[in-house]
């Protein structure tokens, strides 16, 4: 079951802070967060795997809501290079340990 | 660390014609490598999953006599794209995952991006 992102996409500028939301019609056992540049493949920023777990990377940080089945990537005072293209992914299944991700959330932050 | 390589970075063959794609992890072992497959403004579809040593799993409607995946080592996985035709020009990403666990995150490859003429 392919998660769905919210926004499909997002202009920033800099310093500006942004909010994507990942949320699942299923239980979710863990939630991974990854960015793609234009061209190039996804790199990993963070998973989420307890209830209401957060995490932090750089000022990127994220929350986990295992009750509502969700989850929210906080991008704060953003900069140039936070420019790509966000996936949020799930294991949807017991015992399934393959990744489906959201369609994505295209992020461009301008000068 | 978590550095998988993947090769050739871009090919363009005729149709009719096969295309080898090579995914390395170069610092752990993989128990697990994922093919997945990438339109232009999409999202990464999963194509098959492979373990070391035994038969690909693939995602429905992938044709497997098509996209043949060997997992011949915990290093290394291949993905055959046999007769290619125009509809298989893609980006294809392969990744790998050194735990099979919930946390473990996969790791990518730099993609392979196929233009069959």
């Amino acid at each position: 079951q392919q998660p769905v992102q919210s926004p499909q996409a997002v202009i920033l500028r800099e310093g500006e802070d942004a909010v994507i939301n990942c949320s699942s019609s299923k239980a979710l056992y863990s939630v991974h967060w990854y960015r793609q540049k234009h061209g190039e493949a996804p790199v990993f920023l963070m998973i989420l795997l307890k209830g209401g777990e957060q995490k932090g990377h750089e000022k990127i940080s994220a929350s986990f809501n295992e009750k509502k089945q969700q989850s929210s990537l906080y991008l704060t005072a953003s900069q140039l290079s936070y420019s790509g293209t966000y996936f949020c992914g799930n294991y949807s299944g017991a015992g399934s340990y393959q990744l489906t991700f959201g369609k994505g959330t295209k992020l461009s932050v301008i000068p | 660390g978590a550095v998988v390589s993947q090769h050739p970075s871009r090919v363009i063959c005729k149709s009719g014609t096969s295309v080898k794609i090579e995914c390395r992890s170069l610092d752990f072992q993989a128990t697990t490598m994922f093919w997945y497959r990438q339109f232009p403004k999409q999202s990464l579809m999963l194509m098959a999953t492979s373990n070391e040593g035994s038969k690909a799993t693939y995602e429905q409607g992938v044709e497997k006599d098509k996209f043949l995946i060997n997992h011949a080592s915990l290093t290394l996985s291949t993905l055959t794209v046999t007769s290619a035709h125009p509809e298989d020009s893609s980006f294809y990403i392969c990744s790998a995952r050194g735990r099979t666990s919930y946390n473990s995150p996969l790791h990518f490859g730099n993609g392979t991006r196929l233009t069959v003429t």
